[in-house]
């Protein structure tokens, strides 16, 4: 069956970055677009960009420009999100989650916990 | 890009039938049939429950639908269960270069 499965959770000080992986199983890794969503403790779901597995390409939220950064490695059929200048109000689980063709998120790894906190 | 507007909360006994809304824009919502709607438990990552306005996935209950009207989406629980008290979510695909926007979320209790 399809799977996500996600790095573990993360402490790291403000101004520091953190990279999240995600890595993929029960299909073919190149065949589908590969989202990356937050959510701050008690907050919504906030939507952060997308990587195509297949040839690399991505588009990021505005909000997220100049500090994300995504990427995959095929060989692993993994996909990594780092995010820089951590400040504390990026502490949140982070998840990664398969595009269904066009639009949905389907399924989802179980979330990684990062921590922002000098 | 802003989120886009659910209410806060939704209840209703077993057995009823609640409706969520989620209302965007024409540049998101009313612009694409590209609304989906998400469960959350708590501590659980989201579960999709509806795509492309009103299509099921395969193990969803019948008793969630999903509709759109204008710039508003609807997910309606008929028959209201015990275990669909969780936090929900929309989404849609957005015109703009943050491709896709999320709803504020609806916390449903059932009574």
């Amino acid at each position: 069956q399809v799977q996500l499965v996600q790095s573990g959770a993360e402490v790291k000080k403000p101004g520091a970055s953190v990279k999240v992986s995600c890595k993929a199983s029960g299909y073919t890794f190149t065949s589908y677009y590969m989202h990356w969503v937050r959510q701050a403790p008690g907050q919504g779901l906030e939507w952060m960009g997308i990587i195509n597995p297949s040839g690399g390409s991505t588009s990021y939220a505005q909000k997220f420009q100049g500090r994300v950064t995504m990427t995959r490695d095929t060989s692993t059929s993994t996909v990594y999100m780092e995010l820089s200048s951590l400040r504390s109000e990026d502490t949140a689980v982070y998840y990664c989650a398969r595009e269904g063709s066009p639009s949905w998120f389907d399924p989802w790894g179980q979330g990684t916990l990062v921590t922002v906190s000098s | 890009q802003s989120a886009l507007t659910q209410p806060a909360s939704v209840s209703g006994s077993p057995g009823q039938s609640i409706t969520i809304s989620c209302t965007g824009t024409s540049s998101d919502v009313g612009g694409y049939n590209y609304v989906s709607w998400y469960q959350q438990h708590p501590g659980k990552a989201p579960k999709l429950m509806i795509y492309e306005v009103s299509n099921r996935p395969s193990g969803v209950p019948d008793r969630f639908s999903g509709s759109k009207s204008g710039n508003t989406a609807s997910l309606t629980i008929s028959g209201l269960q015990a275990e669909d008290e969780a936090d929900y979510y929309c989404s849609s695909y957005t015109s703009s270069s943050t491709l896709y926007v999320f709803g504020t979320g609806t916390k449903v209790t059932v009574l």
